[in-house]
Order: C-alpha cells, then structure tokens, then sequence
C-alpha cells in the first residue's frame, strides 16, 4: 500500500533548464511534506518542506507547490545544475494519534534526476 | 560537529549469522530513527528509540529484528539468522526532540549490508 508515490523512476533534463519532480500521496491525514536528496552511498539530506496549509514553498532555486485538493505536490528546480544530479525522494509526516506529535516519515520510491550539462 | 555516524558502512553476512549495526546520534540528540531501504524501494520506518526506550517498533519485522539505544554508546539495530531479504541499506536518522519530522531529520550514511 503506497501512501506516497512518485511514478516517475527517472528524468533527465539540461543544465540551465527547470527540473520538475511530482509526487502524489493517498492518505489524508499527511500534514507536512518533504523533499530529500540522496547521492548514491550516501544518507538522504533534506532540501524543503511545505506544510499542508500552505500551497508554496520557496527557497533558492527550489519552489515546491502542494495541491491539497488533487493530493499532488511538486519540486521545481531552476535552474537545473550538474551538481543537483542524484535520487529525490517525496516523503509525508502525519499529526499522531490523539494529537500527538508526528516522527514517521513515509517515503516514495524516489525520482533520479539526471543533469546534463 | 559531526552528524549521526553509522558503521560499518558495509557488512557482508552469511545466511544465518547475526548482524549489528550501530548509530551513534548527533551531539545532544536523544532520539533515534532506524530506516531500511530495500533495493528499488523508499525508505521505510522500522522503529523509533529514546535513550533506553523504544517508543514505536511498528515497521520492525516482528522475528529476527531487535534495537536498542542504551543510556550510554550508540543504537544497535541487530538482525539474527540473516537471509538474503534482509540485504538493504539501513539509514539511522536523530532528532533532539520528538516531533521534528516536518523540518527534515539528519540522516547518516546508512550500512549496507549484504548476506550471501
């Protein structure tokens, strides 16, 4: 049962160009969103978050936008740099039972970005 | 300042031995996450430690699977009587509080271990 999910295995785009990475989620209780980045042998690194009351986030050349009502999100990169070649991964947190605090982070497969320069 | 620190960084077991990996958290943090990637897969909770507690072990396979994060030295996630499914990477991530998922754990770099 993929609660997060991201159909695209990989994309490959030019240097210079926008990258957009989607990810869809099917479980409504999901209440914040993340993009992470993974280089191959390394741990994932976070790179932006949105919180479910917002449809945008921005920082630097990384925008995600949240469409709550299609359950979509999106990272856009621009522009897109050699350097940001590596496997995003889309993952969602939920508020806890009772209100609780949330520490479970459920993750999509993952995209490879490919940047050509 | 070093982040959360996981070794080894590669483990090669036979089928039916035991493997321990350990976590050792990021300066003042006290609790730990244990996540497994298996191959062309996400990463997936398998338990969540506070010093000397485990607060949530609902992704942990329920034989063969156990961790700990004792009062003093790192998280051990131990796997005994490997078999080949068990080959994954195993990323540990850790937080100075409960509740921080929303502003993005600090992973290590994972152990990947191989049983032949």
């Amino acid at each position: 049962d993929q609660q997060v999910k991201q159909n695209s295995p990989s994309l490959s785009v030019q240097e210079g160009r926008i990258s957009i990475l989607n990810c869809d989620y099917t479980n409504s209780m999901f209440d914040y969103f993340l993009w992470y980045k993974k280089y191959p042998a390394e741990g994932p690194t976070f790179l932006i978050s949105i919180s479910s009351i917002k449809d945008k986030n921005e920082d630097g050349r990384f925008t995600v936008f949240l469409n709550k009502s299609a359950k979509h999100l999106s990272l856009h990169i621009v522009p897109s740099q050699p350097g940001d070649s590596a496997v995003y991964f889309c993952a969602a947190s939920a508020i806890g039972r009772g209100g609780g605090s949330n520490y479970k982070l459920t993750f999509g497969k993952g995209t490879l970005l490919t940047v050509n320069p | 300042n070093a982040g959360v620190m996981q070794n080894p960084r590669h483990l090669v077991r036979r089928r039916g031995q035991e493997a321990r990996l350990r976590c050792s958290p990021m300066k003042g943090h006290s609790h730990v996450y244990w996540y497994r990637q298996l191959p062309e897969e996400g990463l997936k909770f398998m338990v969540y430690l506070q010093k000397e507690n485990i607060i949530d072990e609902s992704g942990m396979p329920k034989e063969r699977f156990s961790a700990e994060f004792p009062k003093e030295g790192p998280s051990i996630l131990r796997i005994q009587q490997v078999v080949r499914g068990d080959s994954a990477a195993y990323f540990c991530a850790s937080s100075p509080r409960v509740g921080t998922a929303n502003y993005g754990y600090t992973f290590g770099s994972g152990t990947r271990l191989t049983v032949v």
